[in-house]
Parts: C-alpha cells; structure tokens; sequence
C-alpha cells in the first residue's frame, strides 16, 4: 500500500493522559499536513511540514499539541494533558510541493478522551 | 476558522437519480476543490476547478464555479449506492495546501 498510514486507528485514553499519532505519508511527498476533525464538521488544519521544516501551526494548535517531522519522512503528533475537547478525527495528508492542489489523506486516527 | 457554507447538509435520494450540492465561500480563490469522505474513513480528492474556469466534468461529475457569487456547485448524476458518503469543499487561499473546508453535505443514495 502505497497511500499514506496512520495509526493507530483508533485510541481511547483518560482525560490528563498524554497520546502519540503517528502518519507515513507517501514516500515521494515533500509536504506533510494535520488536520483536526469533530463529529458532522469539515476538517480543520493543524500544522504543515516542508520536509523537515514545520512551516506554519494553527491558533486551533494549542500549547499541549506538538508536531515533528525529524527526518523528513513520518511525522507524529502529541498531545499532552488530553481533555475531553480533543476528542476528534486527527487527519494526515501528504502532497508534493510543486502539487498542493491535490492531497491525499490518511484514514485518520480517531481519538477518544474519557 | 471554517469558512462558507454547503447546502443541503443532508440528501438522499434513490439510487439512479442525480445528487447537486452547493458550496458558498468567503475569500477570494485561485480554485475550489471537492472532496469524499466515506464513513469513519480519510477524504479523497474528486475535482478541482479554477477561478477562471465556470464548469469541470469528470466521469459523472460536475462541477460550476461563480466568482462573483462565490459559490460552486457539485453534480453527481445517475447515483449509485456506492455514492454514499459525505462531500467537502475546499479552498487553499495561500496555495500552500493548507485547505478551508465547508461543513459537507452527508449524501444518502438508496439502491
């Protein structure tokens, strides 16, 4: 499968606890985004990785959310402290630079907070 | 923030008939895409129109574009059941891929 792979696919956890998502977009790809999505709603964006380089990061991304990209390949996205507000559909998408008209998306992880 | 609208949130129809759903926008665009998001799964992307083309076909798809109501148009037509899902649109004001979606409009085709 070539696509891009998020896990887990779904995680439970108790409020105040910390979680990690991973995302491996498709390989070729030079841009990495995280989108942020709740029940009936669009997705919204999170952050976005040129390569390495985490470019831009969203109000929505508060203090207790980080993102890295260390190699340029997969990235991961923390959240510490979760609060039940974080409950969400936490989307990857992957694209080449010169082509940002089309991304292509991740299942997705969907995160439960207690 | 989000931004725009799409109407109706919710359609169903029988399997066979056509499917049109509306998108408004707020900001100026360089293109408007459409997106599919199938039940708990990621969203694909279906088709994208430019802000100086009016209409997009491909395959059972079309799309309009007016700029000066700032506003698109989808059109599914001879629906299938496997047409179930869930239709975004999406504007990149920055061209960085950084994506404003509408709310969606969650389709129901019955077969």
């Amino acid at each position: 499968d070539t696509g891009v792979s998020q896990n887990p696919r779904h995680k439970i956890t108790k409020r105040g606890q910390n979680v990690t998502f991973r995302c491996d977009p498709i390989s070729e790809h030079n841009r990495l985004y995280w989108y942020r999505q709740t029940l009936g709603q669009g997705p919204e964006f999170l952050t976005y990785f040129q390569n390495e380089a985490q470019l831009e990061k969203s109000r929505l991304l508060s203090d207790r959310f980080s993102a890295e990209r260390p190699k340029g390949s997969f990235s991961t996205l923390e959240i510490q402290r979760t609060e039940q507000g974080d409950s969400a559909m936490y989307l990857c998408a992957s694209s080449l630079t010169g082509k940002v008209e089309k991304l292509f998306f991740g299942s997705g992880t969907q995160l439960s907070v207690l | 923030s989000q931004q725009g609208e799409e109407d109706p949130q919710a359609l169903s129809i029988q399997e066979g008939e056509n499917a049109t759903m509306n998108c408004s926008y707020k900001t100026s665009i360089n293109n408007l895409q459409w997106y599919r998001q199938n039940s708990g799964r990621g969203l694909v992307h279906l088709i994208l129109i430019r802000s100086n083309e009016r209409e997009k076909h491909s395959g059972r798809l079309r799309v309009t574009l007016d700029t000066s109501k700032k506003s698109s148009s989808l059109l599914i037509t001879a629906s299938r059941a496997a047409d179930t899902a869930s239709y975004f649109c999406a504007t990149d004001p920055s061209n960085t891929g950084k994506l404003i979606f509408g709310q969606g409009t969650t389709l129901q085709v019955k077969p």
